[in-house]
């Protein structure tokens, strides 16, 4: 079972309109949440990264928000725009020892004009 | 340096040969991790790097995966006796080890398709 799941899987919005997305994750101990965007063939690109400690975070029409008690994160899209149809993938890191991250399976969003 | 950067992007090759890619991180960068991806999913880790020394491997790397980091800079990824499950993209990132975590943000490359036919 990923311990990072994401969802909705897929999502189909007009041009204009909010989205949120969200995660959920169960690995322990937490050092922090990241959002990455990724385009169709190309590699993710960090939009926000958190750690327990922060709330939320901005960057431009994105912001995420965290809440470490119940283990979830939102991502949150204002006015969106076609170029923001892509993967957005929750990445979770562990404190102490590795430090690997591990990846949700993405939502995949579509904007339509 | 303005990122990572993969090599070759795109590799078709028949089953059973072999193939390699390559990967320059950003510079500085002592971190490098190896991450394949098929379509839908997200990221599955394979191995990562810390300067020359393989620290951590995913049970994904079957013996027919091999990956070096000779000099702490650049490393490659090995595939021996390609099988048609291995076709997908192979992402390779870097970070540079912070004492505070909250900053180590990983940067991706536009990695590497492997077709196996």
């Amino acid at each position: 079972k990923n311990q990072v799941e994401q969802s909705p899987q897929s999502l189909i919005i007009l041009e204009g309109k909010n989205c949120t997305l969200q995660c959920n994750y169960t690995v322990s101990p937490f050092s922090n949440l990241r959002w990455y965007k990724q385009d169709t063939g190309r590699g993710p690109v960090s939009l926000t990264i958190m750690t327990f400690s922060e709330n939320t975070k901005s960057n431009g029409r994105y912001t995420a928000t965290l809440d470490a008690d119940t283990k979830q994160s939102s991502l949150h899209i204002t006015a969106s725009q076609l170029s923001d149809s892509a993967s957005y993938i929750c990445v979770v890191t562990l404190s102490g020892g590795s430090y690997i991250p591990t990846f949700g399976r993405g939502t995949s969003l579509i904007v339509h004009p | 340096d303005t990122g990572v950067s993969q090599d070759p992007r795109h590799k078709i090759t028949k089953r059973g040969q072999n193939v390699t890619f390559r990967c320059d991180p950003i510079s500085e960068h002592n971190r490098l991790y190896w991450y394949r991806q098929t379509l839908g999913q997200g990221p599955e880790f394979l191995t990562y790097f810390q300067n020359e020394a393989q620290l951590e491997k995913s049970r994904l790397l079957s013996d027919r995966f091999s990956a070096e980091r000779p000099k702490g800079s650049f490393s490659t990824l090995e595939i021996q006796r390609t099988e048609q499950g291995d076709s997908a993209m192979y992402l390779c990132a870097s970070s540079v080890n912070r004492r505070s975590n909250s900053e180590n943000t990983i940067y991706f490359g536009e990695g590497s398709w492997l077709t196996v036919v």
